[in-house]
């Protein structure tokens, strides 16, 4: 069925060093992938997205890379700073029936 | 001026008890949705709405029923409450359903606890 894999679950890095979390979607027709930032007791909030027609998108220290093919996309925070703690949640949207799937979700940590 | 509110912010209720929750939305979406985040905060659809039409309905005990009176409001109620059904709930809210319209926003929650 429907399914989207995020990894890791956890993720602890020192201040100023690159984050990377990855997720894999099982609906090749999925066309949007949003990833959302969760702090402690408030809601999702986005903080990037990427549709289907691209392969690469960027936005000041944080990016987001799309494998159509391998069905893979990736969020990268570069330059991470305390305030990036949080949990992170990928998602994908199915066209057919407009549901979004998102992943288990990724506790970040940056120590400083 | 907040975009998609929802309330209470917190529930606690006794098992049995019906309850519902409330959301309302000013951004002038079509769509709104229902979303439950339980413990080890997984996200999962519930249901969704586009201009007062239900169209996600998922797997869900048929105890929750949603309620669109208008596209700016979606109501959650909840019969014959479960301890099961502790969690944090949120509404959110997207223009629309076709591309470019389907950037969701999130309400700020409302956490139910059932004793």
């Amino acid at each position: 069925g429907e399914n989207v894999e995020q990894h890791p679950s956890t993720l602890s890095v020192q201040e100023g060093d690159s984050a990377v979390i990855k997720c894999t979607y099982s609906d090749s027709a999925s066309n949007y992938f949003p990833w959302y930032k969760q702090e402690l007791g408030k809601r999702p909030q986005l903080i990037i997205d990427i549709r289907s027609n691209v392969g690469e998108k960027k936005d000041q220290r944080i990016a987001v890379t799309l494998n159509k093919t391998a069905k893979h996309f990736s969020l990268h925070i570069t330059e991470t700073q305390p305030e990036d703690s949080a949990v992170y949640f990928c998602a994908a949207r199915m066209p057919g029936t407009y549901k979004y799937i998102f992943g288990t979700g990724t506790r970040l940590k940056v120590l400083a | 001026d907040t975009a998609v509110s929802q309330t209470p912010k917190y529930l606690v209720t006794q098992m049995g008890n019906d309850k519902s929750i409330k959301c309302e939305q000013n951004l002038g979406h079509d769509t709104m949705y229902w979303y439950k985040q339980d413990s080890k905060k997984f996200l999962k659809i519930m249901f969704s709405y586009n201009n007062k039409e239900l169209i996600i309905n998922e797997t869900v005990p048929n105890r929750f029923s949603p309620k669109s009176p208008d596209k700016a409001h979606l109501n959650l109620h909840i019969n014959s409450l479960e301890l099961g059904d502790s969690a944090v709930y949120f509404c959110a809210s997207s223009r629309g359903l076709a591309g470019n319209q389907e950037t969701q926003y999130f309400g700020p929650g409302t956490r139910l606890l059932v004793l």
